[in-house]
């Protein structure tokens, strides 16, 4: 079974930064099959990103994602007040569709 | 517009049983498949279970099988999830979300759309 591990656990920036998060799984995972999802406090999560890198609709081009193997990055270009939330990454295809453990992204 | 709305959470004992809805509208709920996601207070994401469009096919993760059973009434634009046999473990926001993947292809469990969730407390 896959586990995802997720990197920093809190990333404190400030507004305009660049914010870079990291999802290390513990057996290749196909990109075509990695999702990534923000969730507001007291807010349902929100699809970001799946596949390698194709956006949700309706999500800013400030969001981008990459990577293969074993290791994901999400990188938000210039983070804005809205942007600072937890980050879960996912992998979807069949079970058991396991998410990692989220990173924070806090306002510095 | 397109919308998810959950409802049915409450205290419960352990040992009990409640049924959870999830209730559609602004699109055609028949054709996608639907899932059930939770988490619990101050924790991370976790799977719960995957139903296709026609019923006809239904998943659940190890923690919840053979207790949960997840249904949907395609008339009723409806998702259910009933829960027995509760445990304190899973006390949870129960989020429905719609899947974005077609069952054709053999995938499933890109959550695409979600609902704001209903609050599951199994305690004594």
């Amino acid at each position: 079974e896959i586990v995802l591990t997720q990197s920093p656990g809190t990333l404190s920036l400030s507004l305009g930064e660049r914010a870079t998060l990291s999802c290390r799984a513990s057996q290749s995972v196909s990109s075509s099959n990695l999702a990534w999802y923000q969730q507001k406090p007291g807010q349902a999560p929100r699809l970001l990103i799946y596949g390698a890198s194709t956006r949700a609709t309706g999500i800013p081009h400030r969001f981008s994602a990459s990577g293969s193997g074993t290791d994901f990055t999400l990188t938000i270009s210039r983070l804005e007040p809205e942007d600072f939330a937890v980050y879960y990454c996912q992998q979807f295809g069949s079970s058991p569709l396991p998410f990692g453990g989220g990173t924070k992204v806090e306002i510095k | 517009e397109v919308l998810l709305v959950e409802s049915g959470g409450g205290l419960v004992q352990p040992g009990g049983s409640l049924r959870l809805s999830c209730a559609a509208s602004g699109f055609t709920f028949s054709s996608y498949s639907m899932n059930w996601v939770r988490q619990a207070p101050g924790k991370g994401l976790e799977w719960v279970s995957y139903i296709r469009g026609s019923g006809s096919t239904t998943y659940y993760a190890d923690s919840v099988k053979g207790r949960f059973t997840i249904s949907r009434d395609n008339a009723k634009n409806s998702l259910y999830l009933e829960m027995n046999s509760l445990r304190a473990e899973d006390t949870a926001v129960y989020y429905c979300a719609r899947d974005g993947l077609d069952f054709w292809s053999g995938h499933y469990g890109l959550f695409e759309l979600w609902g704001q969730g209903t609050l599951v407390t199994v305690s004594s």
